[in-house]
Order: C-alpha cells, then structure tokens, then sequence
C-alpha cells in the first residue's frame, strides 16, 4: 500500500523558513517523479513543484519560484520542500503526491497534507 | 501558464441524478488532464487521468471525455458518497494548473 506521509508543518512568522518533510513507502520511491501542492483554507488546489525520479529536473510555480526548493533523499525515501521567505500567503495545507499513470502522467498517490501558518 | 476554466462553479444534485462538469484549457492540451474529488478534511483522490482512464478502484459510474481544450467529468447515478468538489488539472507542461473546481451539493 502506498503511504505517503507529511511532517514539518507548523507556525512561522513572516519571513521565516520552514521544512517540510514526506516520508514515502510501499513503492519504489527512487523510481517516481514527486509532487508538491497546496490548499490555501477554504480555497482551491494549486500546484507547487515537480521533481523528476533521480532528482535532475525540477521546477516550480511563479509564486513561489526562488523562494521554495523541492528535494530528494532517495536512500530514505523521503521528499523534501525547503520554505524561505515566507508570506501569509504561503499559508496552507500542503500535501506531497507521487507522480505517474502507466505511460503518462498523474497524481496517482496523495499524503494527508501538513499545514503551514504563517503569521505574527 | 495554461489557464484551466472550470464549470459550474456549483451545483445542486439529488441521488441518482447524472452530473456534468465541465474544464475548458486557455490552449490545446491533448488529452493530458485529470479529474480529481476532494471530500471535506481529506486529500484529493485522483479519479480520471489522460482525459477518459479510469483510475483502478474508481467506480464506473465515473467517465471522463474531451482533447484539446474541452473536457468533461460524468457522474452517472450520483451515489451519496459522490458529494464533494472536484478539480480538473492540466498535466500538459509546467506549471500544472488546476480548475478553481465544482462543489457538488446536495439539492
């Protein structure tokens, strides 16, 4: 059974750093592009970062381009997304998916989210 | 970025009803799109990708149609489990972008 799990989540001032931690089993990890995406409370979904299986691609959202840098640690099967800079609008739940659908893509596989609160 | 036009916005259904939903791209997307449900509390559950598949374990009243820039999310019987917001997502290129989504309530 795929689970992936959140942790890191918490309060922060404006300005501050976070990071976030997803810690991934019942696959092979190594083997999957991951995701980030996020839920402002009451709002929508909005993607927020890819990272390629191995790590050589990645790319970002413009809103949080140059401030959030997704990672990988595959030997503990864990994805990472270091937070700086932090603005209220950061605020959300952000929840890890594992990328891929046969040949194409998807989010296939969804953690229970970790909710960031930035605020003074 | 692609922009991803999501409709209604809302709608109200009774149990057995057929529900339509629609996602429209601001530019041809094949048919690289997703149909995600998010109940109240929980994550999102993918329930369609490549515009019509259905995800293993999704119940066939589920369907999925369109390319290009018009899609369609069908909810055949809507059952009472099926009360929930969904969102489409373009997986064409980066950024991905999702539809604002469609609340689905009961009427």
């Amino acid at each position: 059974e795929v689970q992936l799990v959140e942790s890191g989540g918490g309060l922060v001032q404006p300005g501050g750093s976070l990071r976030l931690s997803c810690a991934a089993s019942g696959f092979n990890f190594r083997g999957y592009d991951m995701h980030w995406v996020r839920q402002a409370p009451g709002k929508g979904l909005v993607w927020v970062s890819w990272i390629r299986s191995g790590g050589s691609g990645k790319t970002y959202a413009d809103s949080v381009k140059d401030r959030l840098t997704i990672s990988r640690d595959d030997a503990k099967n864990t994805l990472y997304l270091q937070m700086n800079s932090l603005t209220d609008e950061d605020s959300a739940i952000y929840y890890c998916a594992r990328g891929g659908c046969s040949a194409t893509s998807c989010l296939a596989d969804w953690g229970q989210g970790i909710l960031v609160t930035v605020s003074s | 970025a692609i922009q991803m036009t999501q409709s209604p916005s809302s709608l109200s259904a009774s149990v057995g009803d057929r529900v339509t939903i629609t996602c429209r791209a601001s530019q041809a997307i094949d048919n690289d799109l997703g149909w995600y449900q998010q109940k109240p509390g929980e994550a999102p559950n993918l329930l369609i990708y490549a515009a019509s598949t259905l995800q293993s374990g999704v119940p066939s009243r589920f369907s999925g149609s369109g390319s290009g820039t018009d899609f369609t999310l069908t909810i055949n019987s809507l059952q009472p489990e099926d009360f929930a917001t969904y969102y489409c997502l373009q997986d064409y290129n980066f950024p991905w972008t999702f539809g604002q989504g469609t609340r689905v309530e009961v009427k």
